[in-house]
């Protein structure tokens, strides 16, 4: 069954810290892959995509993820945090025959200390 | 623009009502989705509708009601709800290609007493 997981369901870290999170999905087709946020009270915007081309994908706000096509993962990386990146990650996958369907992964909560 | 506008932003209901959530996009989409998040989940897709027609029901009770009127609306209609219906109400659109973004809206909050 197609499933998409991320590993850390709550991450806590200091400003300037860098942050990973990882996102792994079970499907051996084409994927379209996404990294939404919500910020505490705000609704879901887009950070980064992936379709085709270049796995390395820069975002807003300073994030950047990494398709790795072996490790079926799409892991989001930020060099430094701030406090203003304290929300909500959710990995999502579009996989390649479901159209419409968007399968989001449990999310990872993310809070950055001053 | 990317822009997706929901109203309500707050709803409260009780079991015997009937309530309409609206969503709207002027950005020329045409696939549209109503999604159910809870408190500290991801979003579950219920509809989606594609060129005002519906395409996806996630297998919803009936006491949730899809409309899509034109392209750049969508409606939910409510009748007879649950408590454990109370959630976030998030509405989105996407061009409606296999390699299309979504945009999703603010949301309703909904409370079911």
């Amino acid at each position: 069954a197609q499933s998409v997981s991320q590993h850390n369901h709550h991450v806590i870290l200091s400003e300037a810290a860098s942050l990973e999170l990882g996102c792994n999905y079970s499907y051996g087709g084409t994927v379209n892959l996404f990294w939404y946020v919500q910020y505490p009270g705000q609704h879901l915007q887009l950070l980064l995509k992936y379709f085709s081309g270049d796995p390395l994908v820069k975002g807003i706000k300073g994030f950047e993820a990494e398709f790795i096509k072996s490790k079926f993962s799409f892991n989001l990386r930020k060099p430094s945090v701030q406090w203003s990146d304290t929300a909500e990650y959710f990995c999502a996958v579009k996989f390649g025959s479901s159209w419409g369907k968007l399968q989001f992964g449990a999310g990872t909560q993310v809070v950055v200390t001053p | 623009d990317t822009e997706v506008t929901q109203t309500p932003k707050h709803l409260v209901m009780g079991m015997t009502n009937k309530k309409s959530l609206k969503c709207e996009q002027h950005m020329g989409h045409r696939a549209m989705y109503w999604y159910k998040q809870k408190a500290k989940k991801p979003p579950e897709l219920m509809f989606v509708y594609s060129y005002e027609k519906l395409s996806i029901n996630e297998s919803v009770p009936s006491r949730f009601s899809p409309e899509c009127p034109n392209s750049s609306l969508l409606n939910l209609h409510l009748h007879a709800l649950q408590p454990e219906d109370s959630a976030l109400y998030l509405c989105a659109s996407s061009q409606g290609t296999d390699t299309d973004t979504q945009y999703f809206g603010p949301g309703t909050r909904l409370t079911v007493l």
